[in-house]
Order: C-alpha cells, then sequence, then structure tokens
C-alpha cells in the first residue's frame, strides 16, 4: 500500500525566505508523486509532478521539487516567498495502476508573513 | 472550457436525509474520483470509476454510493445523511495512464 506523509501541519515563512515543505512517501512500485496547492474556498490546482523523468521538477509559481529515491522524499522548495504563496499544500503518490488513484498526504498549510 | 464541474457548491441536510452530489467533466477523462476533504485529514478517496461502466470503493466508501452515468458524469449518493458526513467534497477526472488529476471547485456539505 502507498502512502505519503507530510511534516509539519504549518509552516510560517517570512516574505522573500525559502519555502521548504517537506514530503516522504512509501510505495511499492516507483512512484508518480505530485505536490497540488490549494487557495481558500477553492480546489486543487496542480503544482508540480514527478513521473520518472528528470528527478528535479519545475512547476508553476516558481516552485520545483526534487525526488531522491534514497530518501524516499519528494520535498517542494520555492527560493523566495511571495505573499501569494499562502496556501494549503498536498503531495500526493499514485499507484500508476487502474485508475491511477490519488493518495494524499494530510498537507501542510504555509503562511507568509511580511 | 469548464473542466470539471460540481453542484451544488453548498448543502445543508438533516439526519437521515438523502441526496446526490453531481459532477461532469468536458475533458474526455476515462478516470474520475470522489474524495471528501476534512480538517487534518488530508483528502481521502471515497469511490473511483477507472472507465465508464466500472466503480470500486477506496478507502472511505461506506455511507455512499456512486453512479457512472456516462463518460462525462459521476455522482455520488448519501442515503441517508449521518452527521459524520460532514466535510467538503472533491470530485475529480484523470486520463487512463496519465496520472494528473482535475479537481472541482467542492461542495460543502453539512448534515444537522
Amino acid at each position: 500500500a502507498q502512502s505519503v506523509t507530510q511534516l509539519g501541519s504549518h509552516v510560517s515563512v517570512s516574505e522573500g525566505a525559502l519555502v521548504l515543505l517537506r514530503c516522504n512517501y512509501s510505495s511499492s512500485v516507483p512512484p508518480y508523486l505530485f505536490w497540488y496547492v490549494q487557495y481558500p474556498n477553492q480546489g486543487l490546482q496542480l503544482l508540480l509532478k514527478y513521473t520518472s523523468a528528470a528527478t528535479l521538477v519545475k512547476g508553476i509559481n516558481g516552485f520545483e521539487a526534487e525526488f531522491k529515491k534514497s530518501e524516499t522524499s519528494f520535498h517542494l522548495t520555492k527560493p523566495s516567498a511571495h505573499m501569494s504563496d499562502a496556501a494549503e499544500y498536498f503531495c500526493a503518490v499514485s499507484d500508476r495502476g487502474g485508475g491511477n488513484k490519488l493518495t494524499f498526504g494530510t498537507g501542510t498549510q504555509l503562511k507568509v508573513e511580511l | 472550457n469548464a473542466g470539471v464541474t460540481q453542484t451544488p457548491k453548498f448543502q445543508v441536510l438533516k439526519t437521515g436525509q438523502s441526496m446526490t452530489l453531481q459532477c461532469a467533466q468536458d475533458m474526455n477523462h476515462n478516470s474520475m474520483y470522489w474524495y471528501r476533504q476534512d480538517p487534518g485529514m488530508g483528502l481521502r478517496l471515497i469511490y473511483y470509476s477507472a472507465s465508464e461502466g466500472t466503480t470500486d470503493k477506496g478507502e472511505v466508501p461506506n455511507g455512499y454510493n456512486v453512479s457512472r452515468l456516462n463518460k462525462r458524469e459521476f455522482s455520488l449518493r448519501l442515503e441517508s445523511a449521518a452527521p459524520s458526513q460532514t466535510s467538503v467534497y472533491f470530485c475529480a477526472s484523470s486520463r487512463i495512464r496519465d496520472t494528473e488529476a482535475f479537481f472541482g471547485q467542492g461542495t460543502r456539505l453539512t448534515v444537522v
């Protein structure tokens, strides 16, 4: 069975500071991995995805994530936080099988302070 | 391009009442999903449909039923609502063998 662990339910950074959101996964097969963002009262929007091509994946809004098989990690980073980055972020893993079901982590709420 | 459309956006039910949440996608996707989102628990899969004509249980199917009406539409039914089903419900869709899922805007359901 696959699972995702997001360390830190709440992360607070200053505007302009590095954003680091942590995600570790467990999967019996090589995974597909995703980061989604959710703004208040909205649905989820895909930030980026890893599907076994390059291990460093670039996404929208300046975010990127690196797949590290040895650490079973897929941490999300952004060099300089902006106020508009304040949202909830979800890491997810796909089973790659029939249906491509996503298993989500519990989410990390990012707060950006002046 | 509408993407994934859910109706209604908000609903209040009394315990024991029934209702159906509607979902439609216009991206010609084969797979469709229903998730519920609760604080501190992320999104949990209720039911999914890998392709038209098939449905399968997810992680938390109890108290729910689904119908894949056609390739575009996937509905979620609560036969006898309970307060534990108070949640935000999201419908999503994806292509088979392509893993990105697209989400609707959600239905906020309160059962009193």
